[in-house]
């Protein structure tokens, strides 16, 4: 089982519609999760952090934790086709380092 | 403004040369990471430092190198004996890797290809 798993996609959402983005650990420790936005060809770019259980809004961007089910989710509202891009799910190890899933594709048809 | 700089952003190598990646921050950030990635696939942990004077390999080291001499630059040197470079290199770095984990910051990568 990998550390961190997420679906690699593609994920096709119209334009204006809800991105659903799911990402699940294994290891039980966790304190933190990160999603990155990697555009083709680019670094990778921090968008959303969350450390509690539960959901944290930022803009268009909402990321829920469920540490009981070891489950992370990023929701993508309204979304545009400027969000197209590869999402990175991050989580924290017991040695401290940010473990990376593979990523998953997002596109975003007008 | 503060960030993290990697250069040069493309690198052409012959076969058998080795060449190194330059990276730079100036966040005050203690720990330094250097990631590997190919074309659709995820990142892979070449090496990691810390804090100054200390690094240490992560999962695929085989063929790199690198120093911490000072803590604002931490350089990769891709070796001869690393047979398939061609890839997108990415540094990154943390305000620390130990306890809470903590997001990091990347550079803009470079693109390393042999010729």
């Amino acid at each position: 089982q990998k550390e961190v798993e997420q679906n690699s996609g593609p994920l096709s959402v119209p334009e204006g519609a809800i991105a659903s983005l799911n990402c699940t650990y294994s290891d039980r420790g966790s304190q933190s999760f990160f999603w990155y936005r990697q555009y083709s060809g680019k670094s990778p770019e921090l968008i959303m952090s969350i450390y509690s259980n539960g959901d944290k809004e930022d803009g268009r961007f909402t990321a829920q934790l469920n540490k009981a089910s070891q489950y992370v989710s990023l929701l993508i509202r309204d979304s545009q086709p400027s969000d197209s891009a590869t999402y990175l799910c991050a989580v924290n190890s017991n040695t401290g380092k940010l473990i990376f899933g593979q990523g998953t594709t997002l596109q975003v048809k007008p | 403004d503060g960030g993290i700089t990697q250069s040069p952003k493309y690198l052409f190598r012959k076969e058998g040369q080795n060449v190194t990646l330059s990276c730079e921050q100036n966040l005050n950030h203690d720990a330094m990471y250097w990631y590997r990635q190919d074309p659709g696939q995820g990142l892979r942990l070449i090496y990691y430092s810390q804090i100054v004077n200390d690094f240490q390999k992560g999962d695929i080291a085989e063929g790199y190198s690198v120093s911490r001499e000072k803590k604002e630059s931490f350089p990769l040197t891709v070796t001869s004996a690393q047979k398939n470079p061609t890839a997108f290199y990415l540094c990154a770095s943390s305000i620390s890797s130990r306890g809470r984990g903590y997001g990091y910051t990347f550079g803009s990568g470079t693109r390393l290809t042999v010729v």
